[in-house]
């Protein structure tokens, strides 16, 4: 069974910096991209960040987010930088199959804040 | 960057009725287009992929059509655990981008 969990959220001061984790497991995490994808309160889903070959990010956060993964453990990261009030969202991590998106993380919230 | 457009915002609908939603693109998308649901509180779930194929234990009253710019989801006899919100979403180009969503609630 794929299982995504996140972690790493909380409250952060503007210009301030959080990491992201996503463990994976139940499936064989080295051969398939993943992204992250995140929803501010109240609000749609905005793709923010995706790794496979190569890294991609959305306008809104490239030059202060960097994607990663470390496949020894089976975990994908979200480093963000110079936060802003409006990253405040729910952050989820998702894998791709191999295109679209075929499984979520239950997510974690992030607020930036003073 | 491609923008998705999804029709109506919210769409009232009784149990056991029809329910068509809409999903336009500025420009083709081929059928590189996917489906996901998403209830309260809960992360979205995939339900159908390649514009018209259910995913994985997806059940056969969700169906979804077109190509290009045009697409369509239909849940043809709405169950209880059928209200939510549904997203389209390109995977064609970069950025992958979403519809802003259409929530399907109880008439």
């Amino acid at each position: 069974e794929v299982q995504l969990l996140e972690s790493g959220g909380g409250l952060e001061q503007p210009g301030g910096s959080l990491r992201l984790s996503c463990a994976a497991s139940g499936f064989a995490f080295s051969n398939y991209a993943m992204a992250w994808v995140r929803q501010a309160p109240g609000k749609g889903l905005e793709w923010v960040s995706a790794i496979g070959d190569a890294t991609f990010y959305a306008d809104s956060v490239k030059g202060r987010f960097t994607i990663s993964r470390d496949v020894s453990k089976n975990t994908l990261y979200l480093q963000m930088n110079s936060l802003r009030a409006e990253d405040t969202a729910v952050y989820y991590c998702a894998k791709f199959g191999p295109q679209y998106f075929d499984y979520w993380g239950q997510g974690t919230l992030v607020t930036v804040s003073s | 960057e491609i923008v998705m457009t999804q029709s109506p915002a919210t769409l009232s609908v009784s149990p056991g009725e029809r329910a068509t939603l809409s999903c336009r693109a500025s420009q083709s998308v081929t059928s590189n287009l996917a489906w996901y649901q998403q209830k309260l509180g809960q992360a979205p779930r995939l339900l159908i992929f390649g514009a018209s194929t259910r995913a994985t234990s997806i059940p056969d009253r969700f169906s979804g059509s077109g190509s290009g710019t045009e697409f369509t989801l239909t849940i043809s006899s709405l169950q209880s655990e059928d209200f939510a919100v549904y997203y389209c979403q390109q995977y064609n180009n970069w950025p992958r981008t979403f519809g802003q969503g259409t929530k399907v609630e109880i008439k």
